[in-house]
């Protein structure tokens, strides 16, 4: 069974970093693309980044571009997004998320459960 | 790029849903739906504009043209009760709509 399971999120105040990571499971992760998804309480989807499978392409949303850095483990099946420079508008729940083919990053399936974020002083 | 859902949609039970997603030229790209219960993660529903995932009922259909792609649900049923977002890709960019709440009354 395939599973991404976050974990990280927690109180910061505004400035301070926070590192999140998903350990995934039941797949080859070194095959597949991963992504970072968000979604502010009572808000819409917001997709963060992207990585490609060896590392090699990394994109980010404008929103967090220069604050946020994805990496990966493919030794440890895990992703990871270290986020600085943390503002109150990142407060959110963090979404790990597989694309559903190795061979492109075009849907996201399956998504882990979520790690909640909160920026505040 | 933005898409551009109605933020909520009312049906009876038995009556036919249809969710709209319009973009620029949307119909030029694939589109997938995500389908979001309240305190659960998004599952896909739909994705290149008309396929289901296994396990996702046949009622459950896509289809995308022009400017607008649109998800219909027939014979809605309480548990289609949810949040849903349609979703493109914009270069490399993940553009999400901004959700249509379905409510099932």
């Amino acid at each position: 069974e395939v599973q991404l399971v976050e974990s990280g999120g927690g109180l910061v105040k505004p400035g301070g970093s926070l590192r999140l990571s998903c350990a995934a499971s039941g797949f080859t992760f070194s095959s597949y693309s991963m992504n970072w998804v968000r979604q502010a309480p009572g808000k819409g989807l917001e997709w963060v980044s992207s990585i490609s499978s060896s590392s090699s392409y990394i994109y980010y949303a404008d929103s967090v571009k220069g604050r946020f850095t994805i990496s990966r483990d493919n030794a440890k099946n895990s992703l990871y997004l270290q986020m600085n420079s943390l503002r109150a508008e990142d407060t959110a729940v963090y979404y790990c998320a597989r694309p559903r083919l190795a061979v492109d990053n075009n849907w996201f399936d399956p998504w882990g459960q979520g790690t909640l974020v909160t920026v505040s002083s | 790029y933005d898409l551009t859902q109605p933020p909520s949609l009312s049906v009876s039970p038995g009556q036919t849903a249809t969710i709209t997603c319009s973009g620029a030229k949307l119909g030029d790209k694939y589109v997938c739906w995500y389908q979001q219960k309240p305190g659960q993660s998004p599952v896909l529903v739909i994705f290149e504009d008309n396929k289901r995932p296994s396990g996702i009922p046949e009622r459950i259909s896509g289809s995308n043209s022009g400017n607008t792609a649109t998800l219909t649900i027939s014979g809605t049923q309480a548990m289609d009760e949810a949040d849903y977002y349609c979703q493109a890709w914009d270069s490399t960019t993940a553009v999400f709509g901004g959700g249509t709440k379905l409510t099932v009354l």
